[in-house]
């Protein structure tokens, strides 16, 4: 069965820390994608990034980068001197190949203070 | 372009009351879908539709029904509101099923008393 675990609830900063959100998922299947979301106190959901199973690159985009590690079933999402902005509810989510359908992890609340 | 649109923003239902909710995009994707998001639990799939005239079962299916006649519409109706479905609803699609990201309505903020 799949599954995606976002062990932290909530994580707090001041700003300019570097913060990490841990993800961990479970799939069966050989290709499947992964995906982070953010949804800030307005309430909409925000597309950030989407990897595929045979693409363990790192990626970088801004203060914003992305660690997937398959060895670990993990990918973590690392934002460098957090801002207020970045305050949100972030969640990571996995399908299949083959189907659109989004397994969502239960997400992590950050919240940056000035 | 609208996107993903979504309505009502909000509701407030009493039990035993139906009604739908709907949901429209405008950028000619095949797949479409209804999560709803509680405290805690993250997003659920309700229901999803691949195609006009094409629908199937997500995880929490119960006490919803939907219909895809249109390829813009795919709208969600509750038959006989409960306490259990007081949630936010977000109606999803994207461009077909080679998992591209999906776009998100803004979401409608549900209350059944």
């Amino acid at each position: 069965a799949q599954k995606v675990t976002q062990a932290q609830t909530e994580i707090s900063v001041v700003e300019k820390e570097d913060v990490t959100l841990d993800c961990v998922y479970e799939t069966r299947d050989t290709t499947y994608y992964l995906f982070w979301y953010k949804q800030p106190p307005s309430g909409e959901l925000v597309f950030l990034i989407r990897r595929n199973s045979f693409d363990e690159q790192n990626e970088i985009s801004g203060r914003y980068s992305w660690n997937f590690q398959k060895s670990t079933s993990s990918f973590n999402f690392t934002i460098t001197a957090s801002q207020v902005v970045d305050s949100a509810v972030y969640f990571c989510a996995l399908s299949e190949a083959g189907t659109d359908k989004l397994i969502f992890g239960t997400g992590t609340r950050l919240q940056v203070f000035p | 372009n609208a996107g993903v649109t979504q309505t009502p923003k909000f509701q407030v239902l009493k039990t035993g009351q139906s009604m739908t909710l709907q949901c429209a995009q405008d950028m000619n994707h095949e797949y479409m879908s209804w999560y709803r998001q509680d405290p805690g639990m993250g997003l659920r799939l309700i229901h999803y539709s691949v195609g006009a005239g094409i629908t199937d079962q997500g995880e929490v299916p119960n006490g919803y029904n939907v219909s895809r006649s249109t390829t813009e519409d795919f709208p969600l109706r509750l038959l006989s509101a409960a306490p259990s479905q007081t949630s936010v609803y977000f109606c999803a699609s994207s461009s077909d099923r080679s998992n591209q990201p999906q776009h998100f309505g803004d979401g409608t903020r549900l209350s059944i008393l």
